[in-house]
């Protein structure tokens, strides 16, 4: 089985400090591995994903994520935070043996002070 | 990156009717459409999977009867809320992807629709 685990559900960093958001998964077989932004009442938009080559992922707004595959790790992080980073993220793993199918993790509520 | 328009937005309607919502790729072929509902501050909740000119995959304790899903063509998928309870009201997003195959993996995700049943 698949499972994505989110590590913290709720983030509060300061105006221009780091954003660091974990996340690890599980599973068998090589995973795709993504990382989406949702705005109150929206969507979801994708930030950045992962799919093969690069383990380095650059993506939309200054976030970038590493995928580590001995730590079964997709963190993704930004230098320097910005008030509209606040909003809820979350990290997805799937895979073409599942028709591709999301899962997603508990999601992460990050809340930036000025 | 693609466009995916979902319609309304928001709808209220009377328990024991009927709600349909709209999910359309503007700008791609949509081979797979997904069908997810999101509880206040909760994850999303995959609901089925549907492949154009296919019956939809419902998962597990989602009832098909109760949520029809239709995806007649490569742009358009609709999910049908038949005989709403309040207990339906929910968000419930639409994603879609193009048959782009390994490299592109990825879905891209409606607005959402907020369904509320009074």
């Amino acid at each position: 089985a698949q499972s994505v685990t989110q590590l913290g559900s709720h983030v509060s960093v300061s105006e221009g400090a780091l954003v660091l958001l974990r996340c690890n998964y599980s599973s068998s077989v090589p995973p795709y591995l993504f990382w989406y932004v949702q705005y109150p009442n929206q969507g979801l938009q994708l930030l950045l994903k992962y799919t093969t080559g690069a383990t380095l992922v650059k993506g939309i707004n200054g976030f970038e994520a590493e995928f580590k595959k001995s730590e079964t790790s997709f963190h993704l992080t930004k230098p320097s935070a910005h008030m509209s980073d606040a909003a809820e993220y979350f990290c997805a793993v799937s895979f073409w043996s599942n028709d591709y199918k999301l899962s997603f993790g508990a999601g992460t509520t990050v809340t930036v002070r000025a | 990156g693609a466009v995916v328009s979902q319609h309304p937005s928001r709808v209220i309607c009377k328990s024991g009717t009927s709600v349909k919502i709209e999910c359309r790729s503007l700008d791609f072929q949509a081979t797979t459409m997904f069908w997810y509902r999101q509880f206040p501050k909760q994850s999303l909740m995959l609901m089925a999977t549907s492949n154009e000119g296919s019956k939809a995959t419902y998962e597990q304790g989602v009832e098909k009867d109760k949520f029809l899903i239709n995806h007649a063509s490569l742009t358009l998928s609709t999910l049908t809320v038949t005989s709403a309870h309040p207990e339906d009201s929910s968000f419930y997003i639409c994603s879609a992807r193009s048959s782009g195959g390994l490299r592109n993996p990825e879905a891209f995700f409606g607005q959402g629709t907020r369904l509320t049943v009074v």
